[in-house]
Order: C-alpha cells, then sequence, then structure tokens
C-alpha cells in the first residue's frame, strides 16, 4: 500500500543551523506531497506541497523538491530558529476517489538558543 | 475568514458511553475528512465526505465509529460503547474540492476514555 517514512526524531539543533528531514514515500501511483507543521500546543498547518515531479514547495525559508528517481520529498532550511521547534509530518495524497491524507510518524525538531 | 472549528475541544467519558466530536468545516468547502492523532498509531484517515458522494469510511476502526455530515456542512463523529484505546485527539479537515487541494485542519478535539 501507499505510506511515507520519514526519519526518526527527535532532532536537536542550534539557532542557524541546517536543517535536513527526510521523507521517502512509496505510491502506486503519482502522489501530491505535503509537509504539515505542528507548532507546541497548536493545530496542523500545511507547511508546504507539490503536486508533481521536480516541483519545488516553499514557504517560510523552507523548501522540498518532489523527486521521482528517489521517491523522496526531504523538508531543508538553510538556518533554524528557536521559533521552528516543532512537529512536522511528511504526507501524500493519491489521485483516486478519497484523497485522504497518509502520514509519516512525524518527527520534532527543537531549536537550542 | 473562519477556520475549521472543532467542538467540544475536550471530553473526557467514562468507558462504555458513547460520545459525539463536531466538526465545522470553512464555509464552502465541499471536502471533509476525519483523522485520529494517537501515541501508538500516529495521523491516520478515519472517513471522508465529498459533496453528496457516499462517504469514503475505510479509515473506522471498528463498527462502533460511524460519522455524518448532514446538509454538506458540519459533519459529527460518533462513538459508541468507548474503549481506552478510542482516546486520542480526533482532527477534522476540510478543503475546497477533493483532490490535492491542501486540507485545512481544525483544533482537534482530545478525547480521554477513562
Amino acid at each position: 500500500g501507499n505510506s511515507v517514512t520519514q526519519m526518526e526524531g527527535p532532532v536537536t539543533l542550534s539557532e542557524e543551523a541546517f536543517l535536513t528531514i527526510n521523507c521517502t514515500y512509496t505510491a502506486t501511483g503519482y502522489p501530491s506531497l505535503f509537509w504539515y507543521v505542528q507548532y507546541p500546543g497548536e493545530g496542523l498547518q500545511l507547511l508546504l506541497k507539490a503536486t508533481k515531479a521536480d516541483d519545488k514547495g516553499s514557504n517560510k525559508g523552507f523548501e522540498a523538491t518532489y523527486r521521482k528517481e528517489t521517491t523522496s520529498f526531504h523538508l531543508e532550511k538553510g538556518s533554524v530558529q528557536v521559533s521552528d521547534s516543532a512537529v512536522y509530518f511528511c504526507a501524500l495524497t493519491m489521485m483516486d476517489s478519497s484523497y485522504k491524507l497518509i502520514f509519516g510518524s512525524g518527527t520534532r525538531l527543537l531549536v537550542r538558543p | 475568514g473562519a477556520g475549521v472549528s472543532q467542538s467540544p475541544s475536550n471530553k473526557v467519558t467514562e468507558k462504555g458511553k458513547d460520545v459525539e466530536l463536531r466538526c465545522d468545516p470553512i464555509s464552502g468547502h465541499t471536502a471533509l475528512y476525519w483523522y485520529r492523532q494517537s501515541l501508538g498509531q500516529g495521523l491516520e484517515f478515519l472517513i471522508y465526505f465529498q459533496g453528496n458522494s457516499a462517504p469514503d469510511k475505510s479509515g473506522l476502526p471498528s463498527d462502533r465509529f460511524s460519522a455524518e455530515r448532514t446538509g454538506g456542512s458540519v459533519s459529527t463523529l460518533t462513538i459508541q460503547r468507548t474503549q481506552q484505546e478510542d482516546s486520542a485527539v480526533y482532527l477534522c479537515a476540510s478543503s475546497l474540492v477533493g483532490g490535492p487541494e491542501t486540507q485545512y485542519f481544525g483544533p482537534g478535539t482530545r478525547l480521554l476514555v477513562l
């Protein structure tokens, strides 16, 4: 079946460090890919998305490129801030009748000052 | 405009009781989803409504779970004879239409079954 695998957390970085959170997917067709973020005490928010191969999603300094050849959608940010501390979820939807989001297990990011 | 709202925000119930959770989607959104976020299972899909089509119930974990959507807007998720393993945060999301459109999530209902 369709699934998403994320790197285990927590990831602990110092402020201004470079961030990569790995995400790979397994899908029988051509998914759309998403990164959602959950800040402490808040609900899930869409961070960025890409709907076809080679698309790059970007928002708030975060980027992720849809790589069909490696079935990956790694999240990157060049310089993290304390305010980026949150749980990040990689997810996909398929072009079938339901379009339900299939989530990875989430990666907790802690940025220290 | 207003986002997705859910009520109650917290619910504590005793094992064996029934509970109803409510979701008000963003106005004009035809697609509505329920998800569950629990420690053991992560974030998992429960059910999907799209307009007047038959809902996709493939994620409901047992026949104790049901959901309806009245008038194409408000949705209610009902859990009958609650069990301790039902304790979780229940999230509702809506999108303009089905498909790869962005799903907007509500704040969730935290359910604790004692």
